[in-house]
């Protein structure tokens, strides 16, 4: 098993670009989410998702799109980078709810918006 | 929402001492309660975690007290050693599928 497979790991944008990060896991699990951390701010969920055509909001969506049209993929796209979403970005999963288990987090993304 | 709250930012011990992390939340309905190591540069792991029915759990060097009442929670690690130095994150799930994270917690274990 791969597990949690984020891609692309390093990115620069420009202010206005738009990026999908893009996250896969093989694990067949229900729950998957996108945090963000930054220095100082620990990881804050920006949004998740319970299972496959339901998706939510966490605690810092604005300004990220989500979709989960399969169990195994979660993307996260931002319409319109701004530097304050200069961060690293971690895709993570979990069998049945957040509270089944373990989280198992992607290797992570960071991404720099100039 | 859900707020976590994690203190000292900072902790340094020398190897062998113990180390004691803890945390607050807000939300009474929060009822899962783990916390996760984060080597420099790799993805956090969870390292233990503790449900609303149950006061404290053990693993090794490693223990978390829960106080339900007082909604703090806390991690201990006992007879520390360098490869602990980390930064370690608690979180709690309230009533809702959202799981929070505290701003974490860097330890350094001196040799």
């Amino acid at each position: 098993n791969a597990g949690v497979t984020q891609t692309p790991k390093f990115q620069v944008l420009k202010t206005g670009q738009s990026m999908t990060l893009q996250c896969a896991q093989d694990m067949n699990h229900e729950y998957m989410s996108w945090y963000r951390q930054d220095p100082g701010m620990g990881l804050r969920l920006i949004h998740y998702s319970v299972g496959a055509g339901i998706t939510d909001q966490g605690e810092v969506p604005n300004g990220y799109n989500v979709s989960r049209s399969t169990t195994e993929d979660f993307p996260l796209r931002l319409l319109s980078a701004a530097p304050s979403q200069t961060s690293v970005y971690f895709c993570a999963s979990s069998y049945g709810t957040v509270s089944t288990g373990e989280l198992f987090f992607g290797e992570g993304s960071r991404l720099t918006v100039l | 929402g859900e707020n976590v709250e994690q203190h000292p930012s900072t902790l340094s011990v020398q190897e062998g001492d113990s180390a004691v992390i803890k945390c607050t939340y807000s939300d009474s309905a929060s009822n899962y309660f783990p916390w996760y190591k984060q080597e420099l540069g790799k993805r956090p792991q969870l390292i233990i975690d503790i449900r609303s029915n149950v006061g404290e759990k053990k693993d090794q060097r490693i223990a978390v007290t829960l106080n339900k009442t007082a909604k703090h929670f806390s991690l201990h690690i006992t007879e520390t050693q360098p490869e602990d130095s980390a930064v370690y994150f608690c979180a709690a799930k309230g009533g809702s599928e959202k799981l929070v994270f505290g701003k974490g917690m860097k330890l350094t274990v001196n040799p």
